[in-house]
């Protein structure tokens, strides 16, 4: 069964410092996902990708899909309170696409005035 | 447009005790999706109706859980009895359409189930 891993677990940065998350899978990716989520609420989706080399942005923050589609990272750049939370990425379940997302285990990100 | 409803948003119940949880997903979302998230890890799927057809329950605990779609819009998952171990977040999404399609899963906030 398809496995994401995610790294690092838990990132502390200064605020306007950028950072990085990056996602793994053990299968190739057919979508991949990334949702964000404060403590205690549910997920709210950030993108979506599915071409190899694909990148999107949205606002401060980048995700690409790499070219051989078993990894994806997400950028963010100058860092603000307001992106503390947990981060997380999902894919489809395989070619047959039947609707199942698998998560990886969550990035937890703290971002310091 | 609203989102995902869901309630309650929090729960307290004694072992063996019955607990439902509802969901409302967007309106025209044919496709819906129960999750449980345990603390430190990422959601697994439940349960998921395309309509009102359980097309994948596969990872549900059918000894205890059980859950409906009746009308192919809202639906109600239970836990009878609960065990301590069901202590979790409950997410409830839903999409628009179902295999086939790449679709986008939006979230409701979640039920946090807490068993004593």
């Amino acid at each position: 069964s398809q496995e994401l891993e995610q790294s690092p677990q838990s990132l502390i940065v200064q605020e306007g410092k950028n950072l990085t998350i990056n996602c793994t899978s053990s299968k190739t990716l057919y979508g991949l996902y990334w949702y964000k989520q404060k403590y205690g609420e549910g997920l709210i989706f950030l993108m979506m990708l599915q071409k190899g080399g694909e990148e999107k942005s949205h606002e401060k923050i980048t995700a690409k899909l790499d070219e051989k589609k078993q990894q994806s990272s997400l950028h963010i750049t100058a860092s603000q309170p307001s992106h503390a939370g947990i981060y997380l990425c999902g894919a489809g379940d395989g070619s047959s696409n039947t609707g199942k997302l698998i998560f990886g285990q969550g990035t937890t990100l703290q971002v310091k005035p | 447009e609203a989102g995902v409803v869901q309630s309650p948003r929090y729960k307290i119940i004694e072992k063996k005790q019955p607990v439902a949880f509802w969901c409302n997903p967007i309106s025209g979302h044919n496709t819906l999706y129960w999750y449980l998230q345990n603390l430190g890890q990422g959601p697994e799927l439940l349960i998921r109706y395309e309509n009102e057809e359980a097309v994948d329950d596969s990872q549900l605990p059918k000894d205890r859980f059980s859950a409906e779609r009746l009308k192919g819009v809202d639906s109600t998952l239970k836990i009878q009895p609960a065990e301590l171990g069901d202590s979790a977040v409950y997410l409830c999404a839903s999409s628009r359409r179902g295999a086939g399609g790449t679709d986008t899963q939006y979230f409701g906030p979640g039920t946090r189930l807490t068993v004593l």
